[in-house]
């Protein structure tokens, strides 16, 4: 199993161009999440998904937008990159087992840098 | 999801036990408790969780009191590759990562 991956690894971007960083899981995981690190912080949570076709907003969701069109796949866009959403990206997926369970793992994560 | 306190900083010699202290005294009753690391520029990586007993799995143990307001994930012989931030977390599904500790092993 390749677990979770993040593709791609490393972008630049200038300002105001548009991307979409996919994430992809062979876990059958039904739960999947979209991160984002900066220096020296802990990673805070921009949208999530508990299944296919369904997304929802976390901590810092703005200026991002999310999909979820496939169970092993979980999408996520910047319409209009700013400087200030260069950070490093990490997806997770996790398997509920519905007590309250719920283990997370990792890709490697995407480094954005928007110029 | 409970909030969690954590020291920034901690220093093991190589080969001792290391002793990671957490405090998450508004855990309610059915979260559980997660230990993930992050070593430098990687991905967080899940080391243990537990509800009310103590666990152990091949990487770590996990120790939490009585009362689950506080809890201690221990290294039992620390190695050099242990260096990372290690989080605390309460909760469940959309996990809060704060800053974590910073856990240096040194030779």
């Amino acid at each position: 199993n390749a677990g979770v991956t993040q593709t791609p690894k490393f972008r630049v971007l200038k300002t105001g161009q548009s991307m979409t960083l996919l994430c992809a899981q062979d876990m059958n995981h039904e739960y999947m999440y979209w991160y984002r690190q900066d220096p020296g912080m802990g990673l805070r949570l921009i949208h999530y998904s508990v299944g296919e076709g369904t997304t929802a907003k976390g901590e810092v969701p703005d200026g991002y937008n999310v999909s979820r069109l496939k169970k092993q796949n979980f999408l996520l866009g910047l319409e209009s990159a700013a400087p200030s959403q260069t950070s490093v990206y990490f997806c997770a997926s996790s398997y509920t087992t519905g007590n309250w369970e719920d283990t997370q793992y990792f890709g490697p994560g995407t480094r954005l840098t928007v110029l | 999801d409970a909030k969690t306190t954590q020291p920034p900083s901690m220093d093991c010699a190589e080969g001792r036990a290391a002793n990671l202290p957490c405090n998450h005294s508004t855990i309610s009753g059915n979260e559980y408790v997660y230990w993930y690391r992050q070593i430098h520029s990687q991905g967080p990586q899940y080391i243990i969780h537990g509800l009310k007993n103590n666990e152990t799995n091949e990487m770590a143990s996990l120790i939490i009191t009585e009362d689950r307001k506080s809890s201690t994930l221990i290294l039992p012989h620390a190695t050099l590759r242990d260096t990372a931030v290690y989080y605390c977390i309460g909760g469940y599904s959309t996990l809060t990562f704060g800053k974590g500790t910073m856990l240096l092993v040194s030779p």
